[in-house]
């Protein structure tokens, strides 16, 4: 099956950095989501991008399907920001990536 | 938000017992899921349904049954539970109009001592 693999698994910032998120998968697909967790447990979705380029607001996403990896970018970030952020990718069956875990500092 | 609701929120529940998840949506979607998150493995996909009465397994079926007999409502049961089975469990929702693209309810915290 498809394998999914996010880098960084962690990462901490101070409030108004940027960052990149990457996600990485083994074989071509049609569909590929990035979600937020937030520390409340609740699953947000950011962005459905099986390619090209996204952006919503301060965040913004880019995936190249022939190259088989997306990437989410979070500009100026803030203290909201932090949490668990996740790829997905397939239709049904849908594969998800362990994740990245990001806190940012006040 | 998508409408959909999981109960209980919340369960503990002992080794052996039968327990059973709801999860119910007022979208009509056609696609339901069910999840499990645990640390380090992000969420593994269960059992998913493609219509009423129409299901598949996921990627970690085993001591899952599911069943789907209205649209709006998909049931997650753990016939006998274990203690591997404590986690959180998700449900999601999907439409095909959508590309799939996929919305979470907000977890059931299972505890099987």
């Amino acid at each position: 099956g498809i394998q999914v693999e996010q880098s960084p698994p962690d990462l901490i910032l101070q409030e108004g950095a940027n960052s990149t998120l990457r996600c990485n998968f083994s074989d071509s697909v049609n569909n590929l989501q990035w979600f937020h967790q937030n520390p409340w447990g609740q699953l947000i979705n950011l962005f459905y991008i099986p390619s090209g380029t996204k952006q919503n607001g301060r965040l913004s996403a880019t995936t190249v399907a022939t190259e088989r990896y997306s990437l989410l970018y979070i500009s100026s970030s803030q203290t909201t920001d932090s949490g668990v952020y996740f790829c997905a990718v397939g239709s049904p069956p849908t594969i998800f990536g362990a994740g990245t875990r990001l806190f940012v500092k006040a | 938000d998508a409408g959909i609701t999981q109960s209980p929120r919340h369960k503990v529940t002992e080794t052996g017992t039968p327990v059973t998840l709801r999860c119910h949506q007022t979208e009509n979607h056609r696609y339901m899921y069910w999840y499990r998150q645990d640390p380090g493995h992000g969420l593994r996909l269960i059992h998913y349904s493609y219509g009423v009465k129409d299901t598949d397994k996921g990627e970690v079926s085993d001591g899952y049954s599911v069943s789907r007999s209205k649209t709006e409502d998909f049931l997650l049961t753990l016939e006998s539970a274990t203690s591997s089975q404590t986690s959180v469990y998700f449900c999601a929702i999907s439409e095909l109009d959508t590309a799939y693209e996929q919305y979470f309810g907000p977890g059931t915290r299972l505890t099987v001592t």
